[in-house]
């Protein structure tokens, strides 16, 4: 089946700095969304992007489908960019396949 | 905007027992998802229901069943129990004709003691 790998695993960020998230797949997909994990388990829609280029304030994220990965950008972090960023992809179906995740924390 | 409900939020119940999980998707969406969420893992896909028919299966145990009701609101149903279903169980939704992005519910955070 198809691999998602996200990178990186970890992320500790001072308060205003700016970062980006990888997210590479191993075959073509047709749905791609960026998720953002809260502390306490909300799972929030950031982006629907199975390509081109999207933003919303501070956030914006690019998807390269024929070069299979997508980019998320954070610019100006703030502690409540804290918890984890989920890349998730479908392929043909309904089935979807998250990366294992990036765990990011913004320092005060 | 309405978003996806689950209920109930928390749920403990002890080895062997059944427990039932319930979501009602966002309004006019047709098609809803569960996911399960061990600790410090990402969300697991387990089965997908699309106006009413399951549409594609996961990594559900055989001791789960799910169904999509005329309503279109989804139970997951599960049996027996053991310690190691002990997780966040999400269900999301998506409305076929908006490409399936899909929206996530709080989840049920299921304890297994």
């Amino acid at each position: 089946g198809i691999q998602v790998e996200q990178s990186p695993p970890d992320l500790i960020l001072q308060e205003g700095a700016n970062s980006t998230l990888r997210c590479n797949f191993s075959d073509s997909v047709n749905n791609l969304q960026w998720f953002h994990q809260n502390p306490w388990g909300q799972l929030i829609n950031l982006f629907y992007i199975p390509s081109g280029t999207k933003q919303n304030g501070r956030l914006s994220a690019t998807t390269v489908a024929t070069e299979r990965y997508s980019l998320l950008y954070i610019s100006s972090s703030q502690t409540t960019d804290s918890g984890v960023y989920f890349c998730a992809v479908m392929r043909g179906g309904f089935k979807t396949i998250f990366g294992a995740g990036t765990r990011l924390f913004v320092k005060a | 905007a309405a978003g996806v409900i689950q209920s109930p939020r928390h749920l403990i119940k002890e080895k062997r027992e059944t427990a039932t999980l319930k979501c009602y998707p966002i309004p006019r969406h047709d098609t809803v998802y569960w996911y399960q969420q061990g600790p410090g893992q990402d969300p697991q896909f387990l089965i997908s229901f699309y106006e009413k028919m399951q549409s594609d299966k996961g990594s559900i145990p055989d001791r789960f069943s799910a169904q999509q009701f005329s309503d279109y609101h989804s139970e997951l149903n599960m049996s027996s129990l053991e310690l190691g279903d002990s997780a966040l169980y999400f269900c999301a939704s998506s409305f076929s004709r908006r490409a399936y992005e899909q929206y996530f519910g709080p989840g049920t955070r299921l304890t297994v003691t």
